[in-house]
């Protein structure tokens, strides 16, 4: 079965901390992997989009890694700020389809001063 | 550019009752989605449309129906609204070049069916 977990389901920390949110998924065949930001009440913003061949990709103080491999991938947010706070959603797209994607439930992340 | 536009933002119906949502984008996107967003759960496709005049069935698509007269409008009705349907509802588009298009998220519409 497609699945796509994400973990912890939550997650507190202090202003100017680093984090690591993480991804396991068992979808096959595998495309790419998206990380998206949801702020309350907003809908999800793409931050990285990864394919099989890539490894690591950043936007700003976001970090994204992909092990193809043992189906793992990793969102890593640098000296994190009071806006951070949000769910980051792990996104998994099937091969051959541009509209078959697999949802994380989310990490969600609040940052305090 | 307002980028993908939702109406309404909030909506409560009764049961049995009926209702469309409208989702409207600028961009020139081909490809246009509709989501439904549940507390413990991620997002699951209703409908889509590749293009003008298509739709197609995603995960979830009972009890709801779509059009797609115009390129920048894509509709997702209720006939017949149960308590079920209570979710947050996002619609979302792409270019349509392929598997690695951005998706763009509307703010959502939140419905509740009493």
């Amino acid at each position: 079965k497609n699945q796509v977990e994400q973990s912890p389901q939550s997650l507190i920390i202090l202003e100017g901390k680093n984090c690591t949110l993480q991804c396991n998924y068992t979808v096959s065949p595998f495309s790419n992997l998206r990380w998206y930001k949801q702020d309350t009440g907003r809908g999800p913003v793409s931050l990285t989009i990864m394919t099989f061949s890539e490894n690591t990709k950043s936007n700003g103080r976001y970090t994204a890694t992909l092990d193809a491999d043992t189906k793992q991938s990793s969102l890593h947010i640098t000296a994190s700020q009071l806006s951070d706070s949000a769910s980051y959603i792990c996104v998994v797209s099937a091969s051959l389809s541009t509209n078959q994607f697999y949802f994380g439930t989310g990490t969600s992340l609040t940052v305090i001063p | 550019n307002a980028g993908v536009t939702q109406t309404p933002k909030f909506r409560v119906l009764k049961t049995g009752q009926s209702m469309t949502l409208l989702c409207a984008q600028d961009m020139n996107h081909e490809y246009m989605y509709w989501y439904r967003q549940d507390p413990g759960m991620g997002l699951r496709l209703i409908h889509y449309s590749v293009g003008e005049g298509t739709t197609a069935k995603g995960e979830v698509p009972d009890g709801y129906n779509v059009s797609r007269l115009k390129k920048q409008n894509f509709l997702l009705g209720l006939e017949s609204a149960a308590p079920s349907q209570t979710s947050v509802y996002f619609c979302a588009s792409s270019l349509g070049r392929g598997g690695l298009d951005t998706q763009y998220f509307g703010p959502g519409t939140r419905l509740t069916v009493l």
